[in-house]
């Protein structure tokens, strides 16, 4: 299993232009995120999905959009790209049980999109 | 609103010696908390995690108890390797959607 995989792994781009971050997950997990690590912080949510056609705004959504077609990808996209998020970006799933109880799962990341805004 | 506090690094440590990365938190309701290590060029991965008060989660030597008199997670292991060199989170988790609130990181550096 691949578990989560993220494409590209790096990525400039110049300003107002757009582009998708892939995130495919092949763990047959229900939630799915998407953060942003900027240097020297911590990760800060920017969308989340808790299942097919369903998506809900984190901490710092403003200059992004996702979709949740399958379960298995979570694309984000950037429309008019911003030096602000030049970042390193995570996607990660979760398998979203409630067995142990709210906010108990364990998410797991793949390893990131830098991506740099000139 | 929720946050997390964790000390802040980076901590540089000779292999064999004693960690603690302290790691406080404000929640409302009643978070599970967690440690997430991101080693070099990598992801994040869960560390170790405690679901409720007094709970101690452990894993590779690491532990940490939730005390929730003091609002506290804090990382300790006993003996520390040039393998653990890192960066340590500590994240609390909350809701249906388990969303996470990390804290800013903590660099660990072990040296021979």
């Amino acid at each position: 299993n691949a578990g989560v995989t993220q494409t590209p792994k790096f990525r400039i781009l110049k300003i107002g232009q757009s582009m998708t971050l892939q995130c495919t997950q092949d763990m047959n997990h229900n939630y799915m995120y998407w953060y942003r690590q900027d240097p020297g912080m911590g990760l800060k949510l920017i969308y989340y999905s808790v299942g097919a056609g369903i998506t809900d705004k984190g901490e710092v959504p403003n200059g992004y959009n996702v979709s949740r077609s399958t379960t298995e990808d979570f694309p984000l996209r950037l429309e008019l790209a911003a030096p602000s998020q030049t970042s390193v970006y995570f996607c990660a799933t979760g398998g979203g049980g409630l067995a142990g109880g709210l906010g108990t799962d364990t998410q797991y990341f793949g390893p990131g999109t830098r991506l740099t805004v000139l | 609103g929720n946050s997390v506090t964790q000390m802040e690094g980076p901590v540089t440590l000779s292999e064999e010696a004693f960690l603690t990365i302290n790691c406080t938190y404000t929640a409302t309701g009643y978070p599970s908390l967690f440690w997430y290590v991101q080693y070099p060029g990598e992801g994040l991965q869960l560390l170790l995690k405690a679901t409720k008060a007094d709970d101690k989660g452990s894993n590779k030597g690491f532990e940490a108890t939730y005390r929730k008199e003091t609002t506290s997670f804090h990382l300790e292991k006993g003996s520390v390797q040039v393998s653990d060199s890192a960066v340590y989170f500590c994240a609390l988790g909350t809701g249906t959607a388990s969303k996470l609130t990390f804290g800013t990181g903590t660099r660990l550096q072990v040296t021979l």
